[in-house]
């Protein structure tokens, strides 16, 4: 069974443009989880998407948004990339937005803003 | 202060060395998730666990609800086992709450 997936793996953007980041989760999960590693820090919740409304968002600027899709992909786009957007984003998908419910993680996108 | 807090930060050992990793936290949660950080970013989930112990090969997760800790230890640790290990909380709402993490270092 393939895990989640993230693309793309790397992208680098310079300031004032826009990120389009996606995700794929395990399939038959309908929550998609998106979390930001920036360097020398800890993760850092984003947002939760779970059958394609958004359920909850992290302490992060309106600039970082995201949708999920009737296939339960999901998308974060950061608009108006400012250098200290510059991180690891990592999504999660469960199977529901279960406190008890484990997620499962994709390999990452490393954003570069220069 | 940060709602999870890990220790060491760094921790170096030599293989074949038992390791544990330490995680308190202040809040009230409903589950706690060990995962793994290799370099490269990916992460895998280890454990969650909300009461007791797990076990999976020679990973052992404990965790006391009461005392607000958990650990997580390593048997015969091996340099494959070379990571970064993060506790990672869940509590009222689904989001999840991040330690900074312990790199491990387990040389030949």
């Amino acid at each position: 069974e393939a895990g989640v997936t993230q693309s793309p793996t790397h992208l680098i953007k310079t300031r004032g443009q826009q990120a389009t980041l996606r995700c794929s989760p395990i399939s038959g999960h309908t929550s998609v989880y998106w979390y930001q590693q920036a360097l020398g820090l800890g993760l850092q919740f984003l947002l939760w998407y779970d059958e394609g409304e958004e359920r909850n968002r992290g302490n992060f600027p309106p600039r970082f948004s995201g949708r999920q899709f009737p296939n339960y992909s999901s998308e974060l786009n950061v608009n108006a990339l400012e250098l200290e957007d510059s991180a690891l984003y990592l999504c999660a998908s469960s199977l529901v937005g279960s406190v008890d419910t484990e997620a499962f993680f994709g390999q990452g996108t490393r954003l570069t803003v220069v | 202060k940060n709602e999870v807090e890990q220790s060491p930060q760094n921790l170096t050992a030599q293989e074949g060395e038992f390791i544990t990793i330490n995680c308190s936290y202040s809040v009230g949660i409903s589950a706690l998730h060990w995962l793994q950080q290799h370099p490269g970013g990916g992460i895998v989930s280890l454990f969650m666990l909300s009461s007791g112990k797990k076990k999976h090969g020679r990973l052992i997760a404990t965790i006391n609800i009461q005392e607000k800790h958990s650990s997580l230890h390593i048997t015969a640790s091996h340099p494959r086992d070379s990571a970064v290990y993060i506790c990672a909380v869940r509590w009222n709402t689904d989001k999840l709450i991040f330690g900074t993490g312990t790199r491990l270092q387990v040389f030949p």
